[in-house]
C-alpha cells in the first residue's frame, strides 16, 4: 500500500525566513509520480508540481526549489524568502503505477504554513 | 467557465436524505477525478473518469456512493441515505488528459445533521 507522511501539521515563520516541508513516501511500485499542490483558504488545491521517480533532478521555480532524493524517500518543499501569500496548507502525494500520473493520489495529512508579517 | 466549477459549494442534509454533488469540468477535460476530504486530512480518492467511462471506483467508500458522467462532460456525485460520517469537503478534479496537470474546483463542503 503507498502512503505519505507530512511529520510537520504546522508551521510558522517570519516573513523572509526560510522553510522546507517535509515529504516522506511509502510505494513498491518502481515507477510512480510525486506531487506538491497548495491549499488556499478558498479551498482548491493548487498544482505546484510534479516528478516522476526516474528524475530526480531538484527543481527550482521562483522561490520554490524541490528536493527528491530516492535513497530516503523523501520529497521536500523549501521556499525561500516567504511572503504571507504563502500562507496555506500543503499537501505532498504519490500515484500509483500503470496510470499516467493523475488518476489515483495518495495525499498526505498536510502541513498548515503561516507566514508572520 | 475558466476552472472547475462545484456545486453547492455548501450543503446541509439530515441524515438519511439523499443528495447530489454537481462537478462541471473545464471544457474538453478528459479525465475527472472526485476526491473526499475529512478535516484536517488530506483528499483521498474516491473514483476516475476517462470520458463517460469510469474507469476505477475503488475509493467509493460503499454502495452508497454513486458517480456518473452520461456525456463525458459534467459528473454528478450521488450519495444516499446521508450517515454523519459522510461530513466532508467532495473536491472535483480534471486534467485534459491523463498525463497532464490536474486542476482542482473549491469543491462541495457536506455537512450531516
Amino acid at each position: 500500500a503507498q502512503k505519505v507522511t507530512q511529520a510537520q501539521t504546522e508551521i510558522s515563520v517570519v516573513e523572509k525566513e526560510d522553510v522546507t516541508l517535509d515529504c516522506v513516501y511509502e510505494t513498491r511500485d518502481t515507477t510512480y509520480y510525486l506531487f506538491w499542490y497548495k491549499q488556499p483558504p478558498s479551498g482548491e488545491l493548487v498544482f505546484l508540481i510534479r516528478r516522476n521517480s526516474f528524475d530526480e533532478q531538484n527543481e527550482i521555480s521562483g522561490r520554490y526549489s524541490w528536493n527528491f532524493q530516492k535513497s530516503t524517500s523523501s520529497f521536500n518543499f523549501t521556499i525561500t524568502a516567504s511572503q504571507v501569500v504563502d500562507s496555506a496548507v500543503y499537501f505532498c502525494a504519490l500515484s500509483e503505477e500503470g496510470g499516467f500520473g493523475n488518476e489515483k493520489l495518495t495525499f498526505g495529512t498536510g502541513t498548515r504554513l503561516t507566514i508572520i508579517p | 467557465g475558466a476552472g472547475v466549477s462545484q456545486s453547492p459549494r455548501y450543503k446541509v442534509a439530515k441524515r438519511g436524505q439523499d443528495v447530489a454533488l454537481r462537478c462541471d469540468p473545464i471544457s474538453g477535460h478528459v479525465s475527472l477525478f472526485w476526491y473526499q476530504q475529512a478535516l484536517g486530512q488530506g483528499p483521498e480518492f474516491l473514483t476516475y473518469f476517462q470520458n463517460e467511462a469510469q474507469l476505477d471506483k475503488s475509493g467509493l467508500p460503499s454502495d452508497r456512493f454513486f458517480a456518473e458522467r452520461p456525456e463525458g462532460s459534467v459528473s454528478t456525485l450521488k450519495i444516499q441515505r446521508t450517515q454523519q460520517e459522510d461530513s466532508a469537503v467532495y473536491l472535483c478534479a480534471s486534467s485534459h488528459i491523463s498525463n497532464t496537470e490536474a486542476f482542482f474546483g473549491q469543491g462541495t463542503r457536506l455537512t450531516v445533521v
